[in-house]
């Protein structure tokens, strides 16, 4: 079974400084993988997916995350954070056509 | 519509209520999936409709909860002889196809507190 696993719940970063959100799956076949965001009492939005046709994928918001087979990873950056990223991020893997969701990290940015 | 709709955004239901909540979801979406998002969890699989259809119900915790799309479009998650481990937010997702990489645009969810 593929599943997600998202380490560290909440994350705190300085407004200007990297965001760096660790996702790591398990699959046995080659997956397709997404990042979403959730606003507070927001429904989720999808920042970003890999569908092999590219390691490095680009996402809304400045956000991009790195495919590594190897490390069996997918974290999610973003250069420099701004105050509008606090935000609940997920990760997830496609399982029988549905998501599988990781547990989330909220992330908090610092003035 | 523009997006995918629910409602009630928040429902308080005494112990032992039936409750029901609705789902509008994009027009032509033919996937509709139904999570349950405990506090400070990620979202949990519930169900999933391809049209009318209920292809996968495996992730309904007990035979309490019901969930119908009868016409494709609209779909309505019912709860019977609800309890407190209800309690939590029910996303709605939509999506064009049933593709294994195809966008799923979700709701806002519906906050349901068992009292």
């Amino acid at each position: 079974a593929q599943s997600v696993t998202q380490l560290g719940s909440h994350v705190s970063v300085s407004e200007g400084a990297l965001v760096l959100l660790r996702c790591n799956y398990s699959s046995s076949v080659p997956p397709y993988l997404f990042w979403y965001v959730q606003y507070p009492n927001q429904g989720l939005q999808l920042l970003l997916k890999y569908t092999s046709a590219a390691t490095l994928v680009k996402g809304i918001n400045g956000f991009e995350a790195e495919f590594k087979k190897s490390e069996t990873s997918f974290h999610l950056t973003k250069p420099s954070a701004h105050m509008s990223d606090a935000a609940e991020y997920f990760c997830a893997v496609t399982l029988n056509n549905r998501l599988a969701f990781g547990k989330g990290n909220q992330v908090v940015v610092i003035p | 519509g523009a997006g995918v709709s629910q409602s009630p955004r928040y429902k308080v239901a005494k112990r032992g209520q039936d409750v029901a909540l609705r789902c509008d979801p994009i027009s032509g979406h033919v996937s509709l999936f139904w999570y349950q998002q405990a506090l400070g969890q990620g979202p949990e699989f519930l169900t999933y409709f391809q049209n009318e259809a209920q292809l996968d119900k495996s992730g309904l915790p007990s035979d309490r909860f019901f969930a119908e799309r009868p016409e494709g479009s609209v779909s309505t998650l019912k709860i019977q002889r609800t309890q407190q481990e209800d309690s939590a937010v029910y996303l709605c997702a939509s999506s064009l196809d049933s593709g294994m990489n195809t966008e799923a645009f979700f709701g806002q969810g519906t906050r349901l507190t068992v009292v």
